[in-house]
């Protein structure tokens, strides 16, 4: 066990709709990192969060957001979802040292 | 801007034969080297890190991986392989605030 939560396991929803997948980091940790895992783009970094606040970003699309909360569980919104937003979605986080802690992902299925 | 180039896809290997997995990075500044394991269904999990000091470094599950500053490589070795080491494998530089993964090696084991 990681000490990562996420929640919920899996979620399945049509295209259009919006969900929030929802992360709660290691007792501890600060920062926050989001990944989306699909076969055919691997293991993409999304947005990192430290201490509320966004540090980093990476190939997030214009309708995925994210946010990081005063007791630091973050969430990930994705909206006007399309077939292809179909992936695993990991949460990861760290404290100093730069190595990540991930969670057992939230499969989305987009219908 | 930092890089890791995952040299093979995918790796076949016998049951206790020895199995090296290649990675290579660039970066402009100095960096921590992991190598993460993801197990079908699971998350990532942390198999070893190099932060500093000793070059060769000593993970979970026998696994080991050689620093090489020069070559900018740090190669993944195991000097006999199970059935329950098939997985897919990345390795992942951190310098400043993000962390870059490399696009993964499948490892199957073949008894």
């Amino acid at each position: 066990d990681s000490g990562v939560t996420q929640t919920p396991k899996h979620l399945i929803t049509a295209t259009g709709q919006r969900v929030t997948l929802r992360c709660s980091p290691r007792s501890g940790d600060l920062s926050v990192y989001w990944y989306q895992q699909s076969l055919d783009q691997g293991l993409q970094f999304l947005i990192q969060y430290y201490n509320g606040e966004e540090r980093a970003k990476g190939n997030i699309l214009e309708r995925f957001s994210a946010q990081q909360f005063p007791d630091l569980h973050s969430e990930l919104n994705l909206s006007s979802l399309e077939l292809g937003d179909s992936a695993l979605y990991f949460c990861a986080s760290s404290s100093r040292g730069g190595f990540q802690y991930f969670g057992a992902g939230t499969r989305l299925s987009v219908l | 801007a930092q890089s890791v180039t995952q040299l093979d896809s995918q790796v076949p290997v016998f049951e206790e034969a020895p199995v090296e997995l290649r990675c290579n990075y660039s970066s402009s500044v100095s960096v921590y080297l992991f190598w993460y394991v993801q197990y079908p269904n699971q998350g990532l999990q942390l198999l070893l890190k190099y932060l500093s000091g000793s070059t060769l470094v000593k993970g979970i599950n026998g696994f080991e991986a050689e620093f090489n500053k020069s070559q900018t490589s740090f190669h993944l070795r195991k000097p006999s392989v199970h059935i329950s080491d098939t997985a897919e494998y990345f390795c992942a530089v951190s310098g400043g605030f993000k962390t870059i993964f490399g696009a993964g090696t499948r490892l199957f084991v073949k008894a």
